[in-house]
């Protein structure tokens, strides 16, 4: 069956340092690959998508991720975190293999402290 | 602001209650999505609509049910409710198209409360 995994639930950062949230799908073939991210009391807001081509996607606030095939991952990137980047960041899979047709399987998320 | 609503925000509920979740998709979006997030479960897929007609089930109990209407807002219907069913329902819509049928855009949910 179709799944994704966050091993880390939670990590904490200190503003200004780099940031690397690991992401591990499982899939028959290649996947739709997503990662939104969720504020406290508020909605999840799509940072960035995989579809096709190149590996390496740019999304919005400054994140980026990339695509590995022979890792199966789909890890979220950013060089410099800021203060407003806390929150709860989350990888979702989706594609035809997907009973269900057009949903998204999500993982179970990571939030993300920032220390001052 | 993604441009999907839902009403309410917040709703309180007593346990035997029947509750009704509304969300309206971004201008021109065809399907409609329900997700529930609960912290034992995580964001787990309920149903999706397209263009009126249900197309596909996940994790939906049968004490609840969905449609969408000729203007392609949402309801989700929650009925004889029980303290395991407080959550955030999220409602998401996209194009639909075979273009890009995945990119979801979510609202900012309803907190159901059941006590």
């Amino acid at each position: 069956a179709q799944s994704v995994t966050q091993p880390d639930i939670h990590i904490t950062v200190s503003e200004g340092a780099s940031l690397e949230l690991r992401c591990n799908y499982s899939y028959g073939a290649t996947p739709y690959l997503f990662w939104y991210v969720q504020s406290p009391g508020q909605g999840l807001q799509l940072l960035l998508k995989y579809f096709s081509g190149d590996t390496l996607v740019q999304g919005i606030k400054g994140f980026e991720a990339e695509f590995k095939r022979s890792q199966s991952s789909f890890n979220l990137r950013k060089p410099s975190v800021h203060w407003s980047d806390a929150a709860e960041y989350f990888c979702a899979v989706g594609g035809p293999l997907i009973q269900g047709a057009q949903k998204l399987v999500f993982g179970q998320g990571t939030r993300l402290t920032i220390n001052p | 602001d993604s441009g999907v609503t839902q009403t309410p925000k917040h709703l309180i509920t007593a346990t035997g209650q029947r509750v009704t979740l509304r969300c309206s998709p971004r201008s021109g979006d065809l399907s409609v999505y329900w997700y529930q997030q609960s912290l034992d479960q995580g964001l787990q897929f309920l149903i999706h609509y397209y263009n009126g007609e249900e197309r596909a089930k996940g994790n939906i109990l049968e004490r609840f049910s969905a449609q969408q209407f000729p203007d392609l807002h949402s309801e989700l219907n929650l009925s004889s409710l029980e303290l395991g069913d407080s959550a955030l329902y999220f409602c998401a819509s996209s194009v639909g198209t075979s273009a890009h049928p995945y990119e979801q855009y979510f609202g900012p949910g309803t907190r159901l409360t059941v006590t």
